[in-house]
């Protein structure tokens, strides 16, 4: 089946550094993404990762590992704006051979001074 | 500011009430995804079309329905709304291509806040 694993929530230090990790079980890996969504408002992309490694954007970076199922948000010199919700979200492809993007719950970080 | 826009952005109304939610997909992008999100709930996905056609459901009521027009433009119809519907709904589109790729990047609007009292 079809399933995404990521801690409910999290806290961190303003100035920190902090990682989120996302497990998946999917039939057709084809992509994982990262949202990042402040309360009340809309997701807004992070990140896109199809092959293994490291993308780097500034204080923001995603991992991934397809042999692994695993992926990775690392943000550095956290700031009090970087409280939010991080969405990991994957494009499987589905026996009807359509595309379909199974999102996870969401993680909380919450970012003390 | 995604490019994707969603009128109202907020809406007030009684059980047993129908509305109509609109979107605006970015220029360019033949996709539009609705989804659902309770108070401190994930992001639910309803329904996706693709260039006027009716692509993927999700776990979209009986109650509820979508269409997308020539213009590329789509509205979700919600009708005999109860308490429980009360939520925020989004609206994302993307370009799609066959193969997906980056394109595929998934662009929110600002959603529409329910109310139904």
């Amino acid at each position: 089946g079809q399933n995404i694993d990521q801690p409910t929530e999290m806290t961190a230090t303003e100035g920190a550094i902090v990682q989120i990790n996302c497990t998946y079980q999917t039939s057709g890996f084809n992509g994982l993404f990262w949202y990042q969504q402040h309360a009340g408002e809309a997701p807004t992309f992070l990140s896109y990762n199809v092959l293994d490694g490291l993308e780097e954007k500034g204080r923001f970076s995603s991992f991934l590992s397809r042999s692994k199922g695993y992926s990775y948000l690392l943000l550095k010199e956290l700031q009090m704006k970087d409280s939010a919700s991080y969405l990991c979200a994957v494009r499987d492809w589905n026996a009807d051979s359509n595309y379909q993007l199974i999102w996870g719950a969401g993680t909380k970080l919450i970012i003390k001074p | 500011d995604s490019g994707v826009t969603q009128t109202p952005k907020h809406l007030i109304t009684a059980t047993g009430q129908r509305v109509t939610l609109r979107c605006s997909p970015r220029s360019g992008d033949l996709s539009v995804y609705w989804y659902q999100q309770s108070l401190d709930q994930g992001l639910q996905f309803l329904i996706h079309y693709y260039n006027g056609e009716e692509r993927a459901k999700g776990n979209i009521l009986e109650r509820f329905s979508a269409q997308q027009f020539p213009d590329l433009h789509s509205e979700l119809n919600l009708s005999s709304l109860e308490l429980g519907d009360s939520a925020l709904y989004f609206c994302a589109s993307s370009v799609t291509h066959m193969y997906g790729g980056a394109q595929e990047t998934q662009y929110f609007g600002p959603g529409t806040r329910l109310l139904v009292l």
